[in-house]
């Protein structure tokens, strides 16, 4: 089984709001993803959990906050997002070589559309 | 130059054609590659893991050059349902951690 599993599969938000995604597996990954993709566009790395502590956050501001409570969940929380912020949101999840600190192959959720008004 | 750069596309191919698509890297540390594909409005999918001996399933062939530092995929006797984006996805380690970058993409029609 490598399925990642993310909600809402759509959101629609205003500036002034607050809202979370979430992401869940359950196939022992012990490093999850959150990476922002535009339209035409590849996907951006955004944040990297790494056996459940955050490893990597690649600039992102303050507005968008990761949480991950289990080595099997993974939130982005949101609050006064901009309208720029308007896109399709992915996590994916993988083996974690700690040893070797590259990651294993990633595995995508079908993402979290998100729309800021 | 981009860290990860991938042929321009879109390819135009009939149903039965062989297309190939490569993807440069230019950082020599970077240590795992992967293409996924990615349908429209979809999320990616792993299409195969690329290794220095070269990989094979069915119709596709991943081949990594590490020396020349690029990755290729190969695809043979085209479906209409190959149709989609190919994205070359690179793993490298620096000072800073590890890095994971996905090419532009290259976006591929295969018509009856």
């Amino acid at each position: 089984d490598t399925e990642v599993t993310q909600t809402p599969k759509h959101l629609v938000m205003g500036m002034t709001n607050k809202k979370s995604l979430k992401c869940e597996q359950h196939m022992g990954h012990r490093a999850m993803y959150w990476y922002k993709q535009k339209a035409k566009k590849p996907p951006e790395l955004m944040f990297v959990y790494s056996y459940e502590k955050l490893s990597i956050n690649e600039s992102v501001p303050s507005r968008f906050s990761p949480e991950c409570p289990n080595s099997s969940l993974l939130n982005l929380h949101l609050h006064a997002l901009q309208p720029e912020d308007s896109a399709l949101y992915l996590c994916a999840s993988s083996q974690d070589r700690a040893g070797a600190g590259v990651p294993d192959t990633q595995y995508f959720g079908p993402g979290t559309r998100l729309t800021v008004l | 130059r981009k860290e990860v750069e991938q042929d321009p596309g879109p390819f135009n191919v009939p149903e039965g054609a062989t297309v190939a698509f490569n993807c440069t890297y230019s950082n020599s540390a970077s240590q795992s590659f992967f293409w996924y594909r990615q349908d429209c409005r979809k999320e990616p999918k792993l299409l195969m893991s690329v290794y220095s001996s070269g990989n094979e399933d069915g119709r596709f062939t991943a081949q990594l050059n590490r020396a020349s530092q690029y990755i290729s995929l190969l695809i043979r006797d085209s479906k209409l349902s190959d149709s989609a984006t190919y994205l070359c996805v690179v793993n490298s380690v620096n000072t800073g951690g590890f890095k994971t970058i996905f090419g532009a993409g290259t976006r591929l029609f295969v018509k009856a």
